[in-house]
């Protein structure tokens, strides 16, 4: 079974630009979360999404945004970038809702604002 | 979810069992102690969970006293490999639409593993 994978691995941006981050989830898993990893701040929540439905939301401003497909799929936008979203932004995936105990991890997007 | 405290960092040698401790004094009944591994630019791993008593798997045992206050996992005969971040989260998991801060990650426990 494949894992969860996410694209681009690697991204460039310049401040007050706009990024689109995506996560394909592992085959039947209806749950994705996202998170921001940074050295400062460790690895925070930033949102989950079942079913095409925002569940539940980190403390993140309303520059962080996301959606979820019919086929689980899910993406990441943020915009108006400033320097500080510089990170790596992982997705995980799950099989149920809010199953926060066993997550599965993609290898993330290294984010860099200049 | 429960607030735990584990070391920053620990050193060992290839060969050696380690053992990471995890403290969790404020464990709720649901809660479930769950244990992730995390390589340098990759998403964290799930290692291991366990509610109490002993739980063993092909990576790592996961030990839990009766209070449920602590937990230490072990990892058997490491390898150079075996250098990375763990970290322990104490949660009921949701499931029921809680855990609205998703998984809460602390700083972890940088392991180093020596030759």
């Amino acid at each position: 079974k494949a894992g969860v994978t996410q694209t681009p691995r690697y991204l460039i941006k310049t401040r007050g630009q706009q990024v689109t981050l995506s996560c394909s989830p592992i085959s039947g898993h209806r749950s994705v979360s996202w998170y921001q990893q940074t050295p400062g701040q460790g690895l925070q929540f930033l949102f989950e999404y079942f079913s095409e439905t925002q569940r539940n939301k980190g403390n993140f401003p309303g520059r962080f945004s996301g959606r979820q497909f019919s086929n689980s799929r899910s993406e990441m936008n943020v915009s108006t970038l400033e320097l500080g979203d510089s990170a790596l932004y992982l997705c995980a995936s799950s099989s149920r809702a809010s199953d926060y105990n066993e997550q599965f991890f993609g290898p993330g997007t290294r984010l860099t604002v200049l | 979810l429960a607030k735990t405290t584990q070391p920053i960092s620990m050193d060992s040698y290839e060969g050696q069992e380690v053992n990471i401790t995890c403290s969790h004094n404020n464990i709720a009944t649901n809660d479930y102690i769950t244990w992730y591994q995390q390589f340098p630019s990759q998403g964290p791993r799930f290692i291991i969970q366990g509610y109490k008593t002993k739980v063993t798997n092909e990576v790592a045992s996961l030990f839990i006293p009766a209070d449920r206050k602590s937990s230490t996992l072990s990892l058997p005969r490491v390898s150079l490999s075996d250098t990375a971040v763990y970290y322990c989260l104490v949660g009921d998991g949701g499931g029921s639409g809680g855990g609205a801060d998703g998984l809460t990650f602390g700083k972890g426990t940088h392991l180093i593993i020596q030759p």
